[in-house]
């Protein structure tokens, strides 16, 4: 079974700059996510789609920072325009309802690091 | 709100020897717990994951461990070797909702 596919690994790009992430989720997993990791510290999630309906964009930051997710299944995650503070791991990851129980076990992509200049 | 912390941030221990992790949260009000593993520079590996109706999970030399009354989960590596160095993260998954631990980087010294 393939794994999430994320592209590309690295980038760097100078602030104001725009800058967009791919992900592939793993066949026939209904959610993605999106999750930004600064060094340091935990994923925090930037956006949860269900199918191509977003169920949590709490913690994305609306004025910079879209994504969607066309016919459910790859998805893209842009940024316009760039600042420092964006300089992170961008990891996607995809799920699948496990029985009735509520249960979604994760599978993460091998991320995007991105460098802001 | 859920909030999980994992203590110790870091851990260094000689090769061989067990250990435990550990990862405390909020609400008991979860459906699972999932623990992964990170090396540098890469995404996050699923190791183990307990749903709320389990007690424990093991693979291999892994054993995951829940206690939802009191909030926490443990991870029990048995006889370190210097491949398990990494940061360990747990998330709590709750309704349609996964927090992440800030992780406990790990360090076995051959």
């Amino acid at each position: 079974e393939a794994g999430v596919a994320q592209s590309p690994r690295y980038k760097i790009i100078e602030k104001r700059q725009s800058v967009a992430f791919w992900c592939n989720p793993i066949s026939g997993h209904a959610t993605l996510y999106w999750y930004q990791q600064i060094l340091g510290q935990g994923p925090k999630l930037l956006i949860q789609f269900q199918n191509n309906g977003v169920v949590d964009d709490s913690q994305l930051p609306k004025d910079r920072f879209s994504a969607e997710r066309l016919k459910g299944v790859d998805s893209t995650l842009k940024i316009q325009p760039a600042k420092l503070e964006d300089s992170a791991v961008y990891l996607c990851a995809s799920s699948q309802l496990k029985g009735l129980a509520g249960i979604h076990e994760q599978f993460f992509g091998p991320g995007t690091r991105l460098t802001v200049l | 709100k859920q909030e999980v912390t994992q203590i110790p941030a870091a851990l260094s221990v000689p090769e061989g020897e067990n250990l435990v992790l550990n990862c405390s949260f909020t609400d008991s009000a979860i459906y699972n717990l999932q623990w992964f593993r990170q090396d540098p520079g890469k995404g996050l590996t699923s190791l183990l994951l307990i749903q709320s109706s389990q007690r424990e999970q093991t693979s291999g030399r892994l054993n995951a461990s829940l206690d939802k009354s009191s909030g926490r989960s443990t991870l029990y590596i048995a006889a370190s070797q210097p491949g398990d160095s990494a940061t360990y993260l747990c998330a709590v998954g709750g309704y349609q909702k996964v927090t992440f631990g800030t992780g406990t980087k790990l360090q076995v010294i051959p």
